[in-house]
């Protein structure tokens, strides 16, 4: 397995602000991707970090919004553009081989 | 898209009996069928998975079964105890398990009861 960090795990922000978090794993991973889960809720795909190219988003994810790297085969970011309060959330990220693993998330508040 | 349906939503049971969560997908191309514990405040973690070639896997206490046919999935946690209560996810994929993202149940909330 891998193991993966986050930073920030939590933060608070002002409507229209960004956040980028950024996700760290310990080992090289094939893949790696981002998911959204609202409290109690379940995870949604965000999108597929390509490792220097454009992300991969899912439908009803845009780049605009939620812009990815992913420059090396360890390490992707997420930004949070322009936030509403509809983007507080848990932003988690995960890394893959043959299983996919997830890191601890990001704890979002958006007041 | 692939859509996947958990149930119960809910499960509470004794402690030392079994406790069993199912699933079912729409996409007969998913081949990866992993489950998730999820403790408050944790990220998930990965506590067994199956691939569509295998109609069963066992490790200890926890094993899955797969219907290809039905489409369904479940998984069977056999002697609970206190520290299996947590939140489980199952999810699908079609990817082999790395190649693709994953799209996850609705979670089920395992209580054990002392």
């Amino acid at each position: 397995s891998a193991v993966i960090s986050q930073k920030p795990s939590r933060d608070i922000c002002q409507r229209g602000t960004s956040l980028t978090i950024q996700c760290q794993v310990d080992s090289q991973v094939t893949m790696m991707f981002w998911y959204r889960q609202q409290p109690g809720q379940s995870l949604t795909l965000i999108a597929t970090a390509n490792q220097g190219s454009e992300a991969t988003y899912e439908s009803g994810f845009v780049i605009d919004k939620f812009p990815i790297s992913r420059p090396n085969l360890t390490f992707s970011t997420l930004t949070v553009s322009n936030m509403s309060p509809e983007d507080s959330s848990i932003y988690l990220c995960s890394g893959s081989r043959a299983e996919q693993f997830f890191g601890p998330g990001t704890r979002l508040t958006v007041l | 898209g692939e859509n996947v349906e958990q149930h119960p939503s809910t499960l509470s049971v004794q402690e030392g009996d079994s406790a069993v969560i199912k699933c079912t997908y729409s996409d007969s191309a998913s081949n990866y069928f992993p489950w998730y514990k999820q403790e408050l405040g944790k990220g998930p973690q990965l506590i067994i998975d199956i691939r569509s070639n295998v109609g069963e896997k066992k490790d200890q206490r926890i094993a899955v079964t797969l219907n290809k046919t039905a489409k369904h999935f479940s998984l069977h946690i056999t002697e609970t105890q206190p520290e299996d209560s947590a939140v489980y996810f199952c999810a699908a994929s079609m990817g082999g398990g790395g190649a693709d993202g994953l799209t996850f149940g609705k979670g089920t909330h395992l209580i054990i009861q002392p």
